[in-house]
């Protein structure tokens, strides 16, 4: 059972240049997150996904787009790389069911846009 | 909207005494959760504790215990007998007790903490 991974782990990638992150979780879990990281700003939601297929914005969507066509991957797309899109990305899931499970979170992933 | 304040944006404690660090956060809500969690170097997030707002008792895992106050909407985190392993960012977190609410999480800023030998 390895939980919530993330490919890469770190990435650079040059301004207007496209990448895919991979989050992937073998818990089974209908809820999954991506949050973006940035010194002094704490965790930030960008989009999220409530099941296989669905998806829907965070707090901090511009410039990102997400697909989960399978319950066990959700996937975090950068079209046209900004350096404003500097940093550190987290995944998470959670089941659903009992209001009290909470969200499991992979290793992170670094991406330097330059 | 729901807020989430971390007014220290760093601390620091020698070994083997206590700190504490603080949260306050904006909600209309009556129920809901608070978290604190961990980050050390690594990365890795780990789930230190948890409160219920409709519980009265402050929760309490082994060294960390934290003090909840509704009326004032405040949720502090009190770590005893500190270790070196417990230097890390620690993030207070929010979330809605709503399904509604897709349980999404808001988190304050952090706060560094330095343990000094």
């Amino acid at each position: 059972n390895a939980g919530v991974t993330q490919t890469p782990k770190f990435r650079v990638l040059k301004t207007g240049q496209s990448m895919t992150l991979l989050c992937a979780q073998d818990m089974n879990h209908e809820y999954m997150y991506w949050y973006r990281q940035d010194p002094g700003m704490g965790l930030r939601l960008i989009h999220y996904s409530v099941g296989e297929g669905t998806t829907a914005k965070g707090e901090v969507p511009d410039g990102y787009n997400v697909s989960r066509l399978k319950k066990q991957n959700f996937l975090l797309g950068l079209e046209s790389a900004a350096p404003s899109q500097t940093s550190v990305y987290f995944c998470a899931s959670r089941r659903d069911g009992r209001i009290t499970y909470e969200q499991y979170f992979g290793p992170g992933t670094r991406l330097t846009v330059t | 909207a729901q807020t989430v304040t971390q007014s220290q944006p760093e601390m620091s404690v020698q070994e083997a005494e206590t700190v504490t660090l603080s949260c306050t956060y904006d909600t209309s809500e009556s129920d809901y959760y608070l978290f604190w969690y961990k980050q050390p170097p690594s990365r890795q997030m780990i789930l230190v504790i948890r409160q219920e707002a409709y519980k009265q008792q402050n929760a309490t895992e082994n060294r960390f215990s934290v003090n909840f106050q509704k009326a004032a909407k405040s949720f502090s985190l009190k770590i005893s007998d500190s270790q070196l392993g417990d230097a890390a960012m620690y993030f207070c977190a929010y979330r809605s007790p709503e399904r509604g609410s897709n349980y999404k999480l808001t988190f304050g800023k952090g706060t560094l903490l330095t343990v000094n030998p």
